[in-house]
């Protein structure tokens, strides 16, 4: 039982370039998020999906992307990529139908746009 | 619309010395609580939870939190450090009831000094 895994673990892109981090469960959860995260600021929201086939926004979803690919694999994309989206990346899951919204995290990508 | 306070972004205290580390939330309906840690080059774990019922809650590694309705604060404490609980730690809280979109502090890293 993995729980949440992220690939990369590490990238480092151009300005302008793009690319996709991925993110797999295999805790059969419902919800999953994107969050990224900055010194002083915490975890914020990009996107979450909280199920199958549904998107929606976070905090902060200007420059980004994602797909729910399946109820295991949820993808988040930089079509084009700014310095001020180095930060570092985390992948949630959890369990929508369950009575809270204890969050399972992976363990990050560290992007560093140049 | 939900939001965390951390007020303390460092907290340095030598080993064996008892820390608390402070969560102030603010909220319109009745919520979740949660502190999740995070050790360095990790992901966020699971520390603690306040679901329902007692108001005190505890950790498999000797961590408490009390949730105080009155003073919107679930402080996290501990009554003697060790070097290894040196992370950060970042207190949530989830509204009950629709989404339960789940908001994070900032975060506070502990510094135990031996």
């Amino acid at each position: 039982n993995a729980g949440v895994t992220q690939t990369p673990k590490f990238q480092v892109l151009k300005t302008g370039q793009s690319m996709t981090l991925q993110c797999a469960q295999d805790m059969n959860h419902n919800s999953m998020y994107w969050y990224r995260q900055d010194p002083g600021m915490g975890l914020r929201l990009i996107y979450y999906s909280a199920s199958e086939g549904t998107t929606d926004k976070g905090e902060v979803p200007n420059g980004y992307n994602v797909s729910r690919l399946n109820k295991r694999e949820f993808s988040l994309r930089l079509e084009s990529a700014a310095p001020s989206q180095t930060s570092v990346y985390f992948c949630a899951s959890s369990e929508l139908a369950g009575t809270y919204n204890e969050q399972f995290f992976g363990p990050g990508t560290r992007l560093t746009v140049l | 619309a939900q939001s965390v306070t951390q007020l303390d972004s460092q907290v340095p205290v030598f080993e064996e010395a008892p820390v608390e580390l402070r969560c102030n939330y603010s909220s319109s309906v009745s919520v979740y609580l949660f502190w999740y840690v995070q050790y360095p080059n990790q992901g966020l774990q699971l520390l603690l939870k306040y679901l329902s019922g007692s108001t005190l809650v505890e950790s498999i590694n000797g961590f408490e939190a009390e949730f105080n309705k009155s003073q919107t604060s679930f402080h996290l404490r501990k009554p003697s450090v060790h070097i290894s609980d040196t992370a950060e730690y970042f207190c949530a809280v989830s509204e009950i009831g629709g989404y339960q979109k789940v908001t994070f502090g900032t975060g506070t890293k502990l510094q135990v000094i031996p």
